[in-house]
């Protein structure tokens, strides 16, 4: 079946430093989408992307999805405290709407 | 305009007990999937339902586990003869419309003593 290849699995970095973090697969995906999830809640959704080669900006976050629609990365930039938590990248494989998920970043910020 | 409901929070139940999870949509959404998140790990889909139709249970496992979406009420995730590998946080997401924007509930974490 289709899968994700989330990267990093895990990142430890000071407070005010950038986050880079992606997702590729073998199979090409109509939509992209980046959710942060924290400890004992659902994700909730940061960015998402509906055509190859799109960026996307929403506020500290910028996101793209690759022009091969096999990848995506999402940086952050200038991190704080509250960044801390663990980021899925999400595909849509067909029309059918269901999501395969990545195996996680899980982000830890040092203030 | 609340989110997307889903109870109980926490489950416990002993092996061989039934568990029922619930999940109510966000207000106007017709569209309910269900996915489950074993520790450690990322979200796998488990099944896609419209108001009284399955549309897709291609993540499900064939034995013990059912979902609904009535007319009226919460859609209902059903686990009979639990396992201790059913120890797992279950999440149900809503949507408007099929493929758009997924919007997630708390989850329930359902742990089998």
């Amino acid at each position: 079946g289709q899968q994700l290849n989330q990267s990093p699995q895990s990142m430890f970095i000071q407070e005010g430093e950038d986050v880079s973090m992606n997702c590729t697969s073998s199979s090409i995906f109509n939509t992209w989408l980046w959710y942060k999830q924290d400890p004992g809640e659902g994700p909730v959704l940061l960015i998402a992307l509906y055509k190859a080669g799109e960026l996307t900006s929403n506020g500290r976050l910028t996101a793209q999805f690759g022009i091969t629609r096999k990848d995506s990365f999402l940086n952050i930039s200038a991190s704080i405290p509250s960044d801390v938590g663990i980021y899925f990248c999400a595909g849509v494989y067909n029309q059918g709407g269901k999501l395969i998920f990545g195996q996680g970043t899980e982000l830890s910020v040092k203030p | 305009n609340a989110g997307v409901m889903q109870n109980p929070r926490h489950l416990v139940r002993r092996r061989g007990q039934e568990a029922r999870l619930r999940c109510s949509p966000m207000k106007g959404h017709s569209h309910v999937y269900w996915y489950r998140q074993l520790p450690e790990e990322g979200l796998k889909f488990m099944v896609y339902l419209q108001k009284e139709n399955i549309i897709d249970e291609s993540g499900m496992p064939k034995e013990r586990f059912s979902a609904e979406f009535p007319k009226e009420g919460p859609s209902i995730l059903r686990i009979q003869q639990v396992v201790r590998g059913d120890s797992a946080a279950y999440f149900c997401a809503s949507s408007y419309r099929e493929s758009d924007t997924q919007y997630f509930g708390p989850g329930t974490r359902l742990t089998v003593l």
